[in-house]
């Protein structure tokens, strides 16, 4: 596509439910990073996929957060046990390769509230 | 301390002003440093990127990177309202591994005012 589009672009959930955030990336992008930016704060890193292996996943805040990216393309941010600290907006950005000089593209990002 | 300090403002300037946005920050590794600027309800979209420390122009945008007071700014001439938005600073380290991950400032929202 011509952008990284992620889908929902809001999702309200209640306290402990489980959810999944999902973005398609640039074709042809082998890099796709997930980011979470908090109300009034600038993003922060979660994971890094290069192909389909998670390369980093060093941001990711605690175990119920996990994502996927099965065939290197389309991944999937998944969140279980939701508590209204996860309340924040989050990104998805790709690029073609792991390096900044090739630059990222962000999406518009999920906002994700829990009630 | 966080690694990247920058001033939420709000600004608010009238149209046609010279605009200083700046960052300070802690960590010596960051090498590559950008500006991105966000629009309400949108992700971030890059503006500038420079590399070390020095200057670098793209039309009324100027970056400058100071790296031995650990200091970063973006001056916007000639402000138009269509400038009003949120810019965030973002910093990452160098080499393989280590790069691809950007640390963000909070951003500073501008409005311009017609």
């Amino acid at each position: 596509g011509a952008g990284v589009s992620q889908t929902p672009s809001n999702k309200v959930t209640e306290k402990g439910k489980y959810v999944e955030l999902r973005c398609d990336p640039i074709s042809g992008h082998t890099a796709l990073y997930w980011y979470r930016q908090s109300l009034g704060q600038g993003p922060e890193f979660l994971i890094y996929f290069q192909g389909t292996g998670a390369a980093d996943d060093s941001g990711l805040p605690n175990d119920r957060f996990f994502a996927v990216r099965p065939e290197g393309s389309v991944s999937t941010l998944k969140i279980q046990r939701t508590e209204r600290g996860d309340s924040a907006v989050y990104l998805c950005a790709s690029s073609p390769g792991p390096d900044l000089v090739y630059g990222y593209t962000f999406g518009s990002g999920t906002r994700l509230t829990v009630v | 301390q966080k690694e990247v300090e920058q001033d939420p403002g709000p600004l608010s300037v009238p149209e046609g002003a010279i605009v200083s946005l700046n960052c300070t920050y802690s960590n010596s590794a960051f090498q590559y440093f950008m500006w991105y600027r966000q629009y309400s309800r949108k992700g971030p979209e890059l503006l500038m990127y420079t590399y070390s420390s020095g200057n670098k122009e793209d039309g009324r945008f100027t970056a400058q990177v100071d790296k031995s007071s650990k200091y970063i700014s973006l001056f916007i001439r000639d402000s138009q309202p269509s400038d009003s938005a949120t810019y965030l600073c973002a910093m990452s380290a160098e080499g393989r591994g280590s790069n691809y991950k950007l640390t963000f400032g909070k951003g500073t929202l501008l409005t311009v005012n017609p």
